[in-house]
């Protein structure tokens, strides 16, 4: 199976500013690579399919970029409410589909 | 807007099999495929398996073993279940839509597995 490896596990980030999460397949995995968002007590929302297409709703503040191995999500003029857990799934070799460990955004 | 709602026992004693239902309101129940995804504080966010409204299955092969998905098209219900359950199973259960990307997510059952 695919191992999807996310940095850093913990960013310190100040609202207004940019934040940058990487994450790393173990294989290429093309372009097929989503990210999510996580709050807390809360099931995870789709934010970034395809490396870089935007999820229904998603502002345009969030950005995905990279293809094969590595994969970056930006997300600009941070809000209060991005400070959240990230997590990136790859899509291309499955069963299984699988997750990164998380990063977690924090204030 | 299309919705999920999920239930089951969350509390479980050792071997004992793990039933959750999730039902699928507001959209089309055909043409997709649901999963079952679960949180464990060991593994993270962990795919378990896969179906759609023709019964085509896919399991995640390191969980395949005690598994079994299953459909009620006649109810947009689908349900999980997991045997011989053990400490390590005991996190968050989650029922989805999709199956490369999920796009909509049922609210979560806490499942913990304790004597």
């Amino acid at each position: 199976e695919i191992v999807m490896t996310q940095s850093p596990a913990t960013l310190s980030v100040s609202p207004g500013e940019r934040a940058t999460l990487s994450c790393r397949a173990s294989q290429s995995v093309n372009r097929k690579l989503a990210w999510y968002q996580q709050k807390p007590g809360q099931a995870p929302t789709l934010l970034i399919y395809g490396a870089s297409t935007r999820a229904t709703g998603v502002p345009v503040r969030f950005s995905g970029s990279g293809s094969g191995t590595e994969f970056t999500l930006t997300i600009n003029s941070l809000q209060s409410e991005d400070f959240a857990v990230y997590y990136c799934q790859q899509y291309d070799n499955w069963p299984p589909i699988t997750f990164g460990q998380g990063t977690r955004l924090e204030i | 807007q299309v919705q999920l709602d999920q239930w089951g026992a969350g509390q479980l004693k050792p071997s004992e099999t793990l039933s959750l239902t999730c039902g699928v309101s507001g959209g089309f129940f055909t043409g997709y495929y649901w999963s079952w995804i679960r949180q464990t504080p060991g593994k993270g966010l962990e795919w378990i398996a896969e179906i759609n409204h023709s019964g085509n299955t896919n399991y995640n092969p390191s969980l395949k073993s005690r598994v079994t998905i299953s459909i009620d098209t006649s109810e947009n219900q689908f349900s999980l279940k997991l045997r011989s359950m053990n400490a390590a199973d005991t996190g968050v259960y989650y029922c989805a839509r999709g199956q490369e990307t999920r796009d909509f997510w049922g609210q979560g059952t806490q499942v913990t597995v304790s004597s």
